[in-house]
């Protein structure tokens, strides 16, 4: 089966600190993906990386920034965490696009 | 990218099937269709994916006309586990990258 994890499933932070969520996967995929969730809102694609060392922009990539050194590990990065950040966070992988795997999810509060 | 409209909710009982259509009339021609179905406080999980006709695999239907505008997802005989949230995506998911847009949803109830 394949896994996808990520580092923390809560997480508190303050504004303005920064802050990295880190999100690894078992299966050798090259596409791996970063999206928030929010009630209203669906799911709403931050960035991706289709290969090490690249990346591309999602739907809302403002504030946050990826990287990506080893295939396996796509990590979120907040600058300078904000309110408005408070979100549940969710990273996947896949092969092909449309069959991506989903990690648990991240359930990040800023105050 | 195709917008997808699909009910934002639905009920059904155990044992009953559940069809949930979704329409994408601006589908393009390397376009499939794609959905997912989430549990609460999960991440989303694949369902199953055509391009058109039919599509089956042991969890559902998959039912996509001659022009592709719509598409309906069907679950046959429903149980309180199938109590989750459905999104249709329609894209070129073949692309490097492969962009998926997930819309609001569609929120299943099943009750007993």
């Amino acid at each position: 089966d394949v896994k996808v994890t990520q580092s923390s499933r809560y997480l508190v932070k303050r504004t303005g600190e920064k802050v990295f969520l880190e999100c690894v996967q078992d299966m050798d995929h090259e596409n791996m993906f970063w999206y928030r969730q929010d009630p209203g809102l669906g799911l709403r694609l931050i960035y991706f990386s289709y290969d090490v060392k690249m990346k591309e922009k999602g739907d809302i990539p403002e504030g946050y920034s990826v990287s990506r050194e080893k295939k396996e590990r796509f990590s979120l990065i907040l600058e300078s965490a904000s309110t408005n950040q408070t979100s549940m966070y969710l990273c996947a992988s896949g092969l092909q696009g449309y069959e991506q795997y989903f990690g648990p999810g991240t359930r990040l509060t800023v105050t | 990218l195709a917008k997808t409209t699909q009910p934002i909710s639905m009920d059904s009982y155990e044992g009953q099937e559940v069809n949930i259509t979704c329409s994408h009339n601006n589908i393009a021609t390397n376009d499939y269709i794609t959905w997912y179905q989430q549990f609460p406080s999960q991440g989303p999980r694949f369902i199953i994916q055509g391009y058109k006709t039919k599509v089956t695999n042991e969890v559902a239907s998959l039912f996509i006309p001659a022009d592709r505008k719509s598409s309906t997802l069907s679950l046959p005989r429903v149980s309180l586990s199938d109590t989750a949230v459905y999104y249709c995506l329609v894209g070129d998911h073949g692309n490097q990258g492969g962009k998926l847009i997930f819309g609001q949803g569609t929120e299943l109830s099943v009750k007993p």
